[in-house]
Protein backbone atom coordinates (compact mmCIF):
# COMPACT_ATOMS: atom_id res chain seq x y z
CA UNK A 1 0.00 0.00 0.00
CA UNK A 2 1.14 3.46 -0.10
CA UNK A 3 3.19 4.44 2.46
CA UNK A 4 5.08 8.14 3.64
CA UNK A 5 8.74 8.68 4.73
CA UNK A 6 9.28 11.35 6.94
CA UNK A 7 12.32 12.86 7.99
CA UNK A 8 13.89 13.81 10.09
CA UNK A 9 12.26 11.33 13.02
CA UNK A 10 12.78 13.80 15.70
CA UNK A 11 15.17 16.91 16.12
CA UNK A 12 16.00 19.49 18.85
CA UNK A 13 16.96 22.40 17.93
CA UNK A 14 17.72 26.25 19.50
CA UNK A 15 14.80 28.77 19.95
CA UNK A 16 15.31 31.25 17.00
CA UNK A 17 16.47 28.55 14.18
CA UNK A 18 14.84 27.34 10.95
CA UNK A 19 13.38 23.87 11.02
CA UNK A 20 12.99 21.73 7.82
CA UNK A 21 11.71 18.56 7.37
CA UNK A 22 10.22 16.57 4.58
CA UNK A 23 8.32 13.55 3.22
CA UNK A 24 8.54 11.73 0.37
CA UNK A 25 6.25 8.86 -1.52
CA UNK A 26 6.59 6.03 -4.19
CA UNK A 27 3.38 7.05 -4.77
CA UNK A 28 1.69 10.05 -6.70
CA UNK A 29 -0.44 12.23 -4.39
CA UNK A 30 -3.02 15.24 -5.63
CA UNK A 31 -3.16 16.93 -2.23
CA UNK A 32 -0.44 16.98 0.71
CA UNK A 33 -1.28 18.45 4.12
CA UNK A 34 0.56 19.12 7.11
CA UNK A 35 -0.64 18.76 10.47
CA UNK A 36 0.61 19.44 14.27
CA UNK A 37 -0.39 16.92 17.30
CA UNK A 38 -0.05 18.21 20.88
CA UNK A 39 -0.17 15.67 23.57
CA UNK A 40 -3.31 14.20 24.24
CA UNK A 41 -5.20 16.00 21.18
CA UNK A 42 -5.87 15.57 17.40
CA UNK A 43 -3.68 16.82 14.37
CA UNK A 44 -4.56 20.29 13.71
CA UNK A 45 -4.10 21.38 10.30
CA UNK A 46 -0.98 23.94 9.33
CA UNK A 47 -1.18 23.63 5.71
CA UNK A 48 -2.77 21.94 2.69
CA UNK A 49 -1.38 21.84 -0.96
CA UNK A 50 -3.10 21.04 -3.96
CA UNK A 51 -0.62 21.77 -7.48
CA UNK A 52 2.75 20.28 -8.06
CA UNK A 53 5.53 22.95 -7.40
CA UNK A 54 2.94 25.16 -4.95
CA UNK A 55 4.35 26.82 -2.42
CA UNK A 56 2.12 28.10 0.47
CA UNK A 57 3.01 29.89 3.92
CA UNK A 58 0.95 30.54 6.62
CA UNK A 59 2.61 32.66 9.40
CA UNK A 60 6.22 31.36 9.50
CA UNK A 61 5.41 28.13 8.12
CA UNK A 62 6.23 27.37 4.21
CA UNK A 63 5.73 24.02 2.98
CA UNK A 64 5.61 23.22 -0.90
CA UNK A 65 4.48 20.29 -3.02
CA UNK A 66 7.11 18.49 -5.07
CA UNK A 67 6.92 18.88 -8.83
CA UNK A 68 7.12 14.89 -8.98
CA UNK A 69 4.15 14.53 -6.35
CA UNK A 70 5.76 12.38 -4.43
CA UNK A 71 7.42 14.75 -1.77
CA UNK A 72 6.81 17.54 0.18
CA UNK A 73 9.12 20.14 2.68
CA UNK A 74 7.49 21.89 5.48
CA UNK A 75 9.89 24.77 6.91
CA UNK A 76 9.35 26.61 10.22
CA UNK A 77 11.26 29.67 10.65
CA UNK A 78 12.74 31.53 13.56
CA UNK A 79 11.13 28.56 16.29
CA UNK A 80 9.99 29.73 19.58
CA UNK A 81 9.29 27.08 22.26
CA UNK A 82 5.24 26.93 21.36
CA UNK A 83 6.58 25.15 18.18
CA UNK A 84 7.03 21.97 20.20
CA UNK A 85 4.77 19.20 19.26
CA UNK A 86 4.54 16.57 16.76
CA UNK A 87 4.52 17.33 13.00
CA UNK A 88 2.71 15.01 10.34
CA UNK A 89 2.99 14.91 6.69
CA UNK A 90 -0.47 13.65 5.24
CA UNK A 91 -1.17 12.51 1.07
CA UNK A 92 -4.21 11.77 -0.37
CA UNK A 93 -3.61 9.78 -3.75
CA UNK A 94 -5.28 9.55 -6.83
CA UNK A 95 -8.24 7.93 -5.94
CA UNK A 96 -10.32 7.71 -2.84
CA UNK A 97 -10.62 10.51 0.07
CA UNK A 98 -8.56 8.85 2.97
CA UNK A 99 -5.03 10.29 4.04
CA UNK A 100 -1.74 8.53 4.29
CA UNK A 101 0.03 9.51 7.04
CA UNK A 102 3.76 9.87 7.59
CA UNK A 103 5.12 8.41 11.05
CA UNK A 104 6.04 12.03 12.44
CA UNK A 105 8.51 14.31 12.86
CA UNK A 106 9.11 15.08 17.11
CA UNK A 107 10.29 18.64 17.48
CA UNK A 108 11.70 19.88 20.47
CA UNK A 109 12.78 23.59 21.37
CA UNK A 110 15.54 24.82 23.48
CA UNK A 111 15.34 28.50 24.47
CA UNK B 1 -16.44 26.11 19.26
CA UNK B 2 -17.54 24.52 15.85
CA UNK B 3 -14.79 22.10 15.32
CA UNK B 4 -15.68 18.30 15.43
CA UNK B 5 -16.12 16.69 18.57
CA UNK B 6 -15.75 13.09 20.12
CA UNK B 7 -16.61 10.84 23.44
CA UNK B 8 -15.91 9.58 25.22
CA UNK B 9 -12.81 11.63 25.47
CA UNK B 10 -10.87 8.04 27.73
CA UNK B 11 -12.38 4.53 27.29
CA UNK B 12 -11.32 2.03 29.17
CA UNK B 13 -12.23 -1.63 29.07
CA UNK B 14 -11.88 -5.06 29.73
CA UNK B 15 -10.94 -7.64 27.05
CA UNK B 16 -14.31 -8.86 25.68
CA UNK B 17 -16.37 -6.34 26.68
CA UNK B 18 -17.69 -4.01 23.36
CA UNK B 19 -17.17 -0.34 23.23
CA UNK B 20 -19.28 2.59 21.28
CA UNK B 21 -17.10 5.97 20.69
CA UNK B 22 -19.11 8.77 18.82
CA UNK B 23 -18.14 11.45 16.62
CA UNK B 24 -19.87 14.72 15.74
CA UNK B 25 -18.21 16.49 12.72
CA UNK B 26 -18.61 20.00 11.51
CA UNK B 27 -22.48 20.94 10.71
CA UNK B 28 -22.57 21.14 7.12
CA UNK B 29 -19.66 18.59 6.43
CA UNK B 30 -20.42 15.54 4.10
CA UNK B 31 -17.63 13.84 4.66
CA UNK B 32 -16.29 11.97 7.97
CA UNK B 33 -13.53 9.82 8.76
CA UNK B 34 -12.33 7.29 11.10
CA UNK B 35 -8.56 6.46 12.15
CA UNK B 36 -6.74 4.66 14.63
CA UNK B 37 -3.78 6.14 16.07
CA UNK B 38 -1.10 3.97 17.54
CA UNK B 39 1.25 4.86 19.67
CA UNK B 40 4.23 7.06 18.67
CA UNK B 41 2.92 6.49 15.20
CA UNK B 42 0.86 8.67 12.37
CA UNK B 43 -2.76 7.92 12.08
CA UNK B 44 -4.03 4.96 9.98
CA UNK B 45 -7.20 5.08 7.95
CA UNK B 46 -9.99 2.80 9.30
CA UNK B 47 -13.21 4.04 6.85
CA UNK B 48 -14.72 6.84 5.10
CA UNK B 49 -18.48 8.08 5.18
CA UNK B 50 -20.31 10.69 2.27
CA UNK B 51 -23.52 11.80 4.22
CA UNK B 52 -25.12 8.21 5.32
CA UNK B 53 -22.93 6.06 2.52
CA UNK B 54 -19.88 4.42 3.92
CA UNK B 55 -17.74 4.49 0.68
CA UNK B 56 -14.46 3.07 2.59
CA UNK B 57 -14.29 0.63 4.72
CA UNK B 58 -10.52 -0.97 3.38
CA UNK B 59 -8.94 0.37 6.79
CA UNK B 60 -11.62 -1.68 9.36
CA UNK B 61 -8.86 -4.57 10.93
CA UNK B 62 -11.46 -6.58 11.73
CA UNK B 63 -15.53 -7.73 11.44
CA UNK B 64 -15.14 -6.71 14.90
CA UNK B 65 -14.98 -3.10 13.34
CA UNK B 66 -18.45 -1.18 12.97
CA UNK B 67 -18.76 2.45 12.07
CA UNK B 68 -22.26 3.74 10.63
CA UNK B 69 -23.37 7.38 9.84
CA UNK B 70 -27.07 6.68 9.91
CA UNK B 71 -28.84 9.79 8.74
CA UNK B 72 -25.40 11.28 7.47
CA UNK B 73 -24.21 13.49 10.24
CA UNK B 74 -23.27 11.71 14.04
CA UNK B 75 -20.91 8.91 12.98
CA UNK B 76 -20.68 5.68 15.63
CA UNK B 77 -17.21 3.35 15.75
CA UNK B 78 -18.71 0.33 17.23
CA UNK B 79 -16.02 -2.65 18.50
CA UNK B 80 -17.11 -5.46 19.38
CA UNK B 81 -15.19 -8.48 21.42
CA UNK B 82 -11.90 -5.98 22.65
CA UNK B 83 -8.99 -7.14 22.58
CA UNK B 84 -5.68 -5.80 23.44
CA UNK B 85 -4.16 -4.90 20.04
CA UNK B 86 -7.42 -2.86 20.05
CA UNK B 87 -5.51 -0.37 22.35
CA UNK B 88 -5.24 3.04 20.51
CA UNK B 89 -6.53 7.02 20.11
CA UNK B 90 -9.50 7.01 18.19
CA UNK B 91 -9.35 9.56 15.41
CA UNK B 92 -12.19 11.08 13.77
CA UNK B 93 -11.89 13.85 10.98
CA UNK B 94 -14.70 15.99 8.94
CA UNK B 95 -14.34 17.96 5.47
CA UNK B 96 -16.86 19.26 3.03
CA UNK B 97 -16.88 18.15 -0.67
CA UNK B 98 -15.03 21.33 -1.89
CA UNK B 99 -11.84 20.97 -0.87
CA UNK B 100 -9.87 17.64 0.79
CA UNK B 101 -8.82 19.60 4.22
CA UNK B 102 -9.73 17.05 6.87
CA UNK B 103 -10.26 18.80 10.45
CA UNK B 104 -9.85 16.45 13.24
CA UNK B 105 -11.65 15.79 16.48
CA UNK B 106 -9.82 15.33 19.95
CA UNK B 107 -9.80 11.96 19.52
CA UNK B 108 -10.92 8.89 21.98
CA UNK B 109 -8.14 7.21 23.80
CA UNK B 110 -9.07 3.44 24.33
CA UNK B 111 -7.20 1.27 26.61
CA UNK B 112 -8.35 -3.06 26.51
CA UNK B 113 -7.08 -4.46 29.90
Amino acid sequence: GQQLNQSPQSMFIQEGEDVSMNCTSSSIFNTWLWYKQDPGEGPVLLIALYKAGELTSNGRLTAQFGITRKDSFLNISASIPSDVGIYFCAGRGEYGNKLVFGAGTILRVKS
Amino acid sequence: GAGVSQSPRYKVAKRGQDVALRCDPISGHVSLFWYQQALGQGPEFLTYFQNEAQLDKSGLPSDRFFAERPEGSVSTLKIQRTQQEDSAVYLCASSSNFRNEQFFGPGTRLTVL
